[in-house]
Formats: C-alpha cells, structure tokens, sequence
C-alpha cells in the first residue's frame, strides 16, 4: 500500500528556534501534499495545501510566514515551523495524495510531535 | 453547521458486538467519502472509502452512503478490542488540485471485554 514518511516523529525545541519537517511519499508520486495540525483532543486542522512547484494555499488564520511549505519534487514536502513558541506545540501530521490512485485517496504520514519550550 | 458532523461518544460496544458509526455533510456537491482510523497519539489510518450510493464491504468493515440524505455511516461487525479508537468521517470538496478533506471531530469507540 501506499506509504508516506515523515522526519522528525519527535522534535523538542527552544522557544526562538526553527524546525523544519520533512513529508515523503516512498511508493507513489504526490503532486499534492497536505499539513495538519492536531492539538490535544481535537480534530484534525487543515493548515494547508502544498502544490509541486507552486506556492502553498494556507487556510484562513493559518500565517504563512511563520509555516514555511516547500514542495520542491513530486515526493518531498517539507514544513519550516520558524521561531517557534510554546503555543506551536502541537501533532504535526502530514498527507500526500496520490497522483495515479482512484478518487485522490490521501494518506498520512505518522506525524511529527513537537514541543517548543 | 459544521460541514461535516459526528456524534463525538464515546461510543461504548461489548467485543463481538456490531459498532455503527454514523457522519453527516452539508455539501451536497461531495463525491468522495473516507473512513479514517486514528489511535491515541497516532496519524489517521484509511480504513474505506465510498463514492457510489449503498454499502461497500470490506471484511469486518461496511461503509454506507446515502447522498440523498448526505448521510454515510461506518459499521464494524465482531468488534474487537483492538477496534477502539476514535473514527473519522472525511468528505472530499473541491476538484482537481484544489480538492481537499473535511473532517469531522471524530467518534470515539470503546470496545469493551
């Protein structure tokens, strides 16, 4: 089945610092990736959509310079989370749909659990 | 309203029991529906997908969707313990590269022994 990875699982950080997550898909090309957030109990939030080659659609509320997307190749999207606070702490989950699949079926990554300090 | 709704539970059923899981939408224009799995502390798990009206088997898993009704539902037969998690019901909007999910806040089942 299709796989996506995703680097760091865990990232523990000073407050001020950047951490930047990489997302991969292994087995299938992936035009479009996706970044979630996930805070304690909650459902997933859709922070934005990263295009191939293009600049990524953030969704309202979501500040584009502080969640830098890059999505330089059809399997590597990377998520730049730049001088983070502890309010960024949070379940950071990514998803990739697949370019060839039936009806755009996305799928996740494992996530990446970061705490800022 | 929310676009995509779901009864939060927890959903309580005893092991080997049939768990319904139930989701509705607001966008009557919605093609594609998802059934996600996610355990404490991990990422979403597809589990089914549905596009056509009626039910789709897949072993102890059967989605149903009603587009007149924008209603679908999850049924889990001969529930384990290991079924409880918290299901999520995800709609597709949108087309082409601007497609995107929404996902409801989820249904947690707890299956007891």
């Amino acid at each position: 089945g299709a796989v996506v990875s995703q680097h760091p699982s865990r990232v523990i950080c000073k407050s001020g610092t950047s951490v930047k997550i990489e997302c991969r898909s292994l087995d299938f090309q992936a035009t479009t990736m996706f970044w979630y957030r996930q805070f304690p109990k909650q459902s997933l939030m859709l922070m934005a959509t990263s295009n191939e080659g293009s600049k990524a659609t953030y969704e309202q509320g979501v500040e584009k310079d502080k969640f830098l997307i890059n999505h330089a190749s059809l399997t590597l999207s990377t998520l730049t989370v730049t001088s983070a606070h502890p309010e960024d702490s949070s379940f950071y989950i990514c998803s990739a749909r697949d370019d060839l699949g039936v009806f755009d079926t996305q799928y996740f990554g494992p996530g990446t659990r970061l705490t800022v300090l | 309203q929310k676009e995509v709704e779901q009864n939060s539970g927890p959903l309580s059923v005893p092991e080997g029991a049939i768990a319904s899981l139930n989701c509705t939408y607001s966008d009557r224009v919605s093609q594609s529906f998802f059934w996600y799995r996610q355990y404490s502390g991990k990422s979403p798990e597809l589990i089914m997908s549905i596009y056509s009206n009626g039910d789709k088997e897949d072993g102890r898993f059967t989605a149903q969707l009603n587009k007149a009704s924008q209603y679908v539902s999850l049924l889990i037969r001969d529930s384990q313990p290991s079924d409880s998690a918290t299901y999520l019901c995800a709609v597709k909007g949108g087309t082409g590269t601007a497609s995107k999910l929404t996902f409801g806040t989820g249904t947690r089942l707890q299956v007891t022994l």
